[in-house]
């Protein structure tokens, strides 16, 4: 099992839909998790963190799932901005280094 | 956005040459990164530092070295650039959560 482990999509959802991804990680030991959106041929930028059950920002919602060692992102109302790769990152625990999945690619569409 | 600039932005080698990137920050923090993207790969940790002279590898170091001799400069050097080394090459500040530089996008042929 890969240490981090997304869908790579693309999710192709019209404008107004709510859209969801998970990500699996394999270390039951990590405590944080974040999400990254990437807009092609830019850089990764910081769009949430999860360090307990949850957290919400507007129409972002991220859960966590340590029973199952899964997060999720949670895209209400999309937007055709919201057309991006989101990164799922898990910390190595004990360490200031970081697992990137591979990304999930999301297509809001007119 | 934090203050992380990379140089150069775009640059073409050839195998065999040596090439430096430099990642420069303004945010005085005392956790840098490298990182390659490639393809099917996601993000990779080349090297890291946690302090002036303090570095350490990541998961795909090989061929790859790093310099840190003041806070706000971190350097990535390919001592003898191959054609698997073409990527795009990411620094990142940050221990907890990280924010990137734009990139830089070398080919080597």
């Amino acid at each position: 099992r890969k240490e981090v482990e997304q869908d790579p999509g693309p999710f192709n959802v019209p404008e107004g839909a709510t859209v969801a991804f998970n990500c699996t990680y394999s270390n039951s030991a990590s405590q944080s998790f974040f999400w990254y959106r990437q807009d092609c041929r830019k850089e990764p930028k910081l769009l949430m963190s999860v360090y307990s059950s949850g957290n919400e920002d507007g129409r972002f919602t991220a859960q966590l799932n340590r029973a199952s060692q899964y997060i999720s992102l949670l895209i209400r109302d999309s937007k055709l901005s919201d057309s991006a790769t989101y990164l799922c990152v898990v910390p190595i625990s004990g360490t200031y280094k970081y697992i990137f999945g591979t990304g999930t690619r999301l297509k809001v569409l007119a | 956005d934090a203050g992380i600039t990379q140089s150069p932005r775009h640059k073409v080698t050839e195998t065999g040459t040596p090439v430096t990137l430099r990642c420069h920050q303004t945010e005085n923090h005392r956790y840098m990164y490298w990182y390659r993207q490639d393809p099917g790969h996601g993000l990779r940790l080349i090297h890291y530092s946690y302090g002036v002279k303090d570095t350490d590898k990541g998961e795909v170091s090989d061929g790859y070295s790093v310099s840190r001799s003041k806070t706000e400069d971190f350097l990535l050097t390919l001592e003898s650039a191959t054609s698997s080394q073409t990527s795009v090459y990411f620094c990142a500040i940050g221990t907890y959560e990280q924010y990137f530089g734009p990139g830089t996008r070398l080919t080597v042929t």
